[in-house]
């Protein structure tokens, strides 16, 4: 079974800085996909980024980036130029290649991310 | 695209009484996940379903559970004989046809059990 471990409950930054995000998972599946969400007070869960574990360049999305260690199974999330808006939990994903069309998530715990004026 | 829609937001009853939950996942999208989130956890998959056939159920989805999605549109799941261990936001989530779509989420039905 996949686990997906996230070790900071909570972290703060001030606006306009960058912050980074950790999550650590356990597989021992080669293909896979792992995936940052973001829950903000809305509920509504929203994709940040996604990583395919085949590709070895690290996935990024405006101010969003990701550190993809496959070896290490590390899979950090940098903030660039933090906004008000970003604050939210943040949840690591864990997908392993969909077999017969599920695409089932693993979730860490998730880290709740406060930015602060 | 109007989103994935859930109904209600709230829910609070009294144990041992049933609940019933709907989603209406993006129109075009056939596959319909349900996940439960509890306080301080992440979210839980309980089942998914491609059209109307309900391909898989986690072992979270006890006897007491059951969900639905006739001709391959909204989805149900409902709850018999509810415990307060039932209190969480259950989330509901759809994807496209194709491999490896995105996955969208509702905004989830927050269940209060007394």
């Amino acid at each position: 079974a996949q686990t997906v471990t996230q070790s900071q409950p909570e972290m703060s930054v001030q606006e306009a800085e960058t912050v980074t995000l950790s999550c650590t998972y356990d597989t021992s599946e080669s293909n896979y996909y792992l995936f940052w969400y973001k829950q903000p007070p809305s509920r509504q869960m929203i994709l940040v980024i996604r990583q395919e574990a085949y590709k070895q360049q690290n996935a990024t999305e405006n101010r969003f980036s990701v550190n993809f260690q496959k070896a290490a199974k590390s899979f950090s999330l940098k903030i660039s130029d933090s906004q008000l808006g970003d604050t939210a939990m943040y949840f690591c994903a864990f997908m392993k290649l969909p077999q017969g069309g599920s695409e089932k998530l693993v979730f860490g715990k998730g880290t709740k991310l406060t930015v602060n004026p | 695209d109007t989103g994935v829609s859930q109904d209600p937001r709230h829910k609070i009853t009294k144990r041992g009484q049933n609940v019933t939950f709907r989603c209406d996942p993006i129109s075009e999208h056939n596959r319909l996940y349900w996940y439960r989130q509890t306080l301080g956890q992440g979210p839980e998959f309980l089942t998914y379903f491609q059209n109307e056939a309900q391909l898989e159920k986690s072992r979270l989805l006890s006897d007491r559970f059951s969900a639905e999605r006739p001709k391959g549109s909204f989805s149900t799941l409902e709850i018999q004989r509810t415990e307060q261990g039932d209190s969480a936001m259950y989330l509901c989530a759809s994807s496209a046809r194709g491999v490896n779509e995105k996955l969208f989420f509702g905004s989830g039905t927050q269940l209060s059990v007394l």
